[in-house]
């Protein structure tokens, strides 16, 4: 079974902190993902990478920034945190046949 | 422009009923088509999938969709829902070489009445 992790499952910061989010998969997928959910706005896409150290603006890139600096990890980086990123934060690989497998997502909230 | 339309925002059916999901996509390659579903609090969860052959895909927990072209449509079904069913669903779809990348609808919550 595809096993894509992510570090936390809930994190509080303070406004103006810089945040880390992780995300691991165990499957040598080359294409990574991440998105953010929020009610009644579905699934937004941030970022994606097709390879190490390549990365691709989403939907929504700005305020956000990533890393991928190993082919099984791709993190999600908030430079500076405010209360408009409070949201549920998804990381996905996919495979060959273009299926996208989900962490069980890090729900942030910034005060 | 490629869409996804789930034109469900909420349904409600009694425990023991049938199911039907809807998804309409636009979209100008041939495409994969996905579901998904998102128990509260957790992520996307693989329901089943279509990329070409059969029309009628089977997934996990007892769901099938069919694939119908002429009416660019994805219907999710279950032949009878169970409680633990209630949950949101999501269609999306995708397309050979794009790397991976997907296009979500807005999801349909599922609530299942005891």
């Amino acid at each position: 079974d595809v096993k894509v992790t992510q570090s936390s499952r809930y994190l509080v910061k303070r406004t103006g902190e810089k945040v880390f989010l992780e995300c691991v998969q165990d499957m040598d997928h080359e294409n990574m993902f991440w998105y953010r959910q929020d009610p009644g706005l579905g699934l937004r896409l941030i970022y994606f990478s097709y390879d190490v150290k390549m990365k691709e603006k989403g939907d929504i890139p700005e305020g956000y920034s990533v890393s991928r600096e190993k082919k099984e990890r791709f993190s999600l980086i908030l430079e500076s945190a405010s209360t408009n990123q409070t949201s549920m934060y998804l990381c996905a690989s996919a495979d060959w046949q273009e299926t996208q497998y989900f962490g069980p997502g890090t729900r942030l909230l910034v005060l | 422009a490629q869409s996804v339309t789930q034109p469900d925002i909420h349904i409600t059916v009694s425990e023991g009923a049938s199911l039907e999901l809807r998804c309409n996509y636009s979209y100008g390659a041939t495409p994969y088509l996905f579901w998904y579903v998102q128990s509260p609090g957790q992520g996307l969860q693989l329901l089943l999938k279509y990329f070409s052959g059969d029309t009628l895909v089977q997934g996990i927990k007892g769901f099938e969709a069919e694939f119908k072209r002429s009416q660019s449509s994805f219907n999710l079904r279950k032949p009878s829902v169970h409680w633990s069913d209630a949950a949101e669903y999501f269609c999306a779809v995708g397309a050979r070489n794009q790397g991976g990348k997907l296009i979500f609808g807005q999801g349909t919550e599922l609530s299942v009445k005891p």
